[in-house]
């Protein structure tokens, strides 16, 4: 079965401090993986993608990795800011058929001034 | 440039009542799903549409019903409500490969 576990459930940070997040996964085969920020009461919003091919990804203070091999992503935030307090949600796709998204429960971060 | 527009953003229904979530998407895309998220987990499929015309069960299908009226709209129908369909809705759409844009969400409650 294609699972998505995402690690710590939930974070607190001070602000300007850095954080990792850890998303590991058995979805197969494997297509792309996304991180998602969802804010409370909206919808998630993708931050970055990660193909097989690719290990490390920016995208401004957030730096998600890759290793296919083990099947594990990180997302790792820099400097962060008290907008950055969300749920960091892990997606990944396989390449077969379009119901082909499997979720991640999400990592709580909440940023404390 | 709005995306993906759900209605409503709250509801509060009876237990037997029924009610249709509504959403649409002005970027063109084939795709089109719902969802449901639940305290504690992650996001489940409930039901999508590859394209105008079909629709597909996904992970959670049973009491809800759709309508992929065209292309831009997607429509999520409870039958008769129940308090285990308590939770957040969301539309989403894609096209091909790449990401999927999420609504806004319905928060719903069933009594």
């Amino acid at each position: 079965k294609n699972q998505v576990e995402q690690s710590p459930q939930s974070l607190i940070i001070l602000e300007g401090k850095n954080c990792t997040l850890q998303c590991n996964y058995t979805v197969s085969p494997f297509s792309n993986l996304r991180w998602y920020k969802q804010d409370t009461g909206r919808g998630p919003v993708s931050l970055t993608i990660m193909t097989f091919s690719e290990n490390t990804k920016s995208n401004g203070r957030y730096t998600a990795t890759l290793d296919a091999d083990t099947k594990q992503s990180s997302l790792h935030i820099t400097a962060s800011q008290l907008s950055d307090s969300a749920s960091y949600i892990c997606v990944v796709r396989t390449n077969s058929g379009y119901s082909t998204l499997t979720f991640g429960k999400g990592t709580m971060l909440l940023v404390s001034p | 440039n709005a995306g993906v527009t759900q209605t409503p953003k709250f509801q509060v229904l009876k237990t037997g009542q029924s009610m249709t979530l509504q959403c649409a998407q002005d970027m063109n895309h084939n795709s089109m799903y719902w969802y449901r998220q639940d305290p504690g987990m992650g996001l489940r499929l409930i039901y999508y549409s590859a394209s105008e015309g079909t629709t597909d069960k996904g992970e959670v299908p049973n009491g809800y019903n759709v309508s992929r009226l065209n292309k831009r709209e997607f429509s999520l129908r409870l039958e008769s409500a129940a308090p285990s369909q308590t939770s957040v809705y969301f539309c989403a759409s894609n096209q091909g490969n790449t990401e999927a844009f999420f609504g806004q969400g319905t928060r719903l409650t069933v009594v």
